[in-house]
């Protein structure tokens, strides 16, 4: 079993939509957890970053980790054209190694 | 710009060759990853530095690859005698010591071909 699974889509949503993408993961000593955004032939960037459960936010960003279900989730509000990327959740331990999802990828079509 | 630096964008070598890629990270970060990715999948790790000991290896950093960061600065990645399954795009990360686990900032990568 994979330790970070996370539905690889592809996702196609209008322009002003809500986006939902979720992932699970299986190894709870990793306490941290992040949300990369990556455009194509590009590197990763870093969007969040949390390490508690609850809900941390971001301009129109909002991160979600429930550790009881270990289940984590990014939420895109009032979704534009330029948010069409693969995302990618990670989770990692006190020693820095991260472990990735496959990655979402994102269409919002104008 | 001070963002992580990677060198060469793109690299494309004939199998059996020997290649080396460098990163350059954020200047006051102590802490350096490198990872492999492949197309459809998410980034997986191959090894980490803090200053200049490499403190982790993956079992996917077999004996063909070997990584250095001589004075805690740059660091290079070196793949001898590359076969086809070497063809990815190699990422370096970065970030800063500290009591809690950093977000690491990644490069733009180095796209790998095996010809």
């Amino acid at each position: 079993q994979k330790e970070v699974e996370q539905d690889p889509g592809p996702l196609s949503v209008p322009e002003g939509a809500i986006v939902s993408l979720n992932c699970t993961y299986s190894n709870s000593a990793f306490q941290y957890f992040m949300w990369y955004r990556q455009y194509s032939r590009k590197g990763p960037e870093l969007l969040m970053y949390t390490y508690s459960s609850g809900n941390k936010e971001d301009g129109r960003f909002t991160a979600q980790v429930d550790k009881s279900s270990k289940y984590i989730s990014l939420f895109i509000r009032d979704s534009q054209p330029s948010d069409s990327a693969t995302y990618l959740c990670a989770n990692g331990g006190s020693q820095g190694n991260l472990i990735f999802g496959k990655g979402t990828k994102l269409s919002v079509k104008p | 710009d001070t963002g992580v630096s990677q060198d060469p964008r793109h690299k494309i070598t004939k199998r059996g060759q020997n290649v080396t890629f460098r990163c350059d990270p954020i200047s006051e970060h102590n802490r350096l990853y490198w990872y492999r990715q492949t197309l459809g999948q998410g980034p997986e790790f191959l090894t980490y530095f803090q200053n200049e000991a490499q403190l982790e290896k993956s079992r996917l950093l077999s004996d063909r690859f070997s990584a250095e960061r001589p004075k805690g600065s740059f660091s290079t990645l070196e793949i001898q005698r590359t076969e086809q399954g070497d063809s990815a795009m190699y990422l370096c990360a970065s970030s800063p010591r500290g009591i809690e686990n950093q977000p690491q900032h990644f490069g733009d990568g180095t796209r790998l071909s095996i010809l």
